[in-house]
């Protein structure tokens, strides 16, 4: 079936380091949805990407869709302890959706 | 709006016990989905449903579970008997399209002993 991989599992930075999370799909996405999850809250909604090649920016936040449309990535640039939390991607892939494990990141200030 | 309302918040049952988690979606919003979060597992969809109706139920684990959508403003899903393997936090999401952005809930936390 359908799945979608994301690296790495966990990433622990110093507060100004950049910090970047990627998602492999094994199979051609409709679209790709990125998510933020606070310790011991729900998922929410950061942004979608459609178009192949999409590249999308929020503030410090880069999201990327690559041309297959099979992988994606989320970089944030110069992180802060605000970004504590865990990334999550989800893809559409016919009527299937199907969210990678997630990244958490933890920032030391 | 309110957002997304799930109730109970937090549930602790004993191994056996039915167990029901309800979800009140977002007003105009046609599509509802069920999830289920353990730090083994992740993130898992269970169930989603489309006017009222389901549409994929490939993710729920087994016979045991099951979810209904009576109308476009309430949803349920059971799980009888519950088993501590059921441990988990049970999300509820609702989108305005198939493809669109997802609004959770709070999420119920339930905990089988």
């Amino acid at each position: 079936g359908q799945q979608v991989m994301q690296i790495p599992q966990y990433q622990h930075v110093q507060e100004g380091e950049d910090f970047t999370t990627y998602c492999n799909s094994s199979t051609t996405l409709s679209n790709i949805q990125w998510y933020k999850q606070r310790p011991g809250g729900h998922p929410v909604f950061l942004i979608q990407l459609v178009k192949s090649g999409e590249v999308k920016k929020q503030k410090r936040l880069t999201f990327q869709f690559g041309e297959a449309k099979k992988n994606s990535s989320l970089h944030i640039t110069a992180t802060q302890t605000t970004d504590v939390g865990t990334y999550f991607c989800a893809g559409w892939g016919g009527n299937k959706l199907v969210f990678g494990a997630g990244t958490i990141l933890r920032v030391k200030s | 709006d309110a957002g997304v309302i799930q109730s109970p918040r937090h549930e602790v049952t004993e191994m056996g016990q039915e167990v029901t988690l309800r979800c009140k979606p977002i007003s105009g919003h046609d599509y509802l989905f069920w999830y289920r979060q353990t730090m083994m597992r992740g993130l898992e969809l269970l169930i989603y449903f489309n006017n009222n109706v389901p549409i994929d139920d490939s993710g729920m684990p087994e016979d045991r579970f099951s979810a209904k959508m009576p109308n476009a403003s309430f949803s349920t899903l059971k799980i009888q008997p519950s088993e501590p393997r059921d441990s988990a936090v049970y999300f509820c999401a609702s989108s305005s399209g198939r493809g669109n952005e997802q609004f959770f809930g709070p999420g119920t936390r339930l905990t089988v002993l």
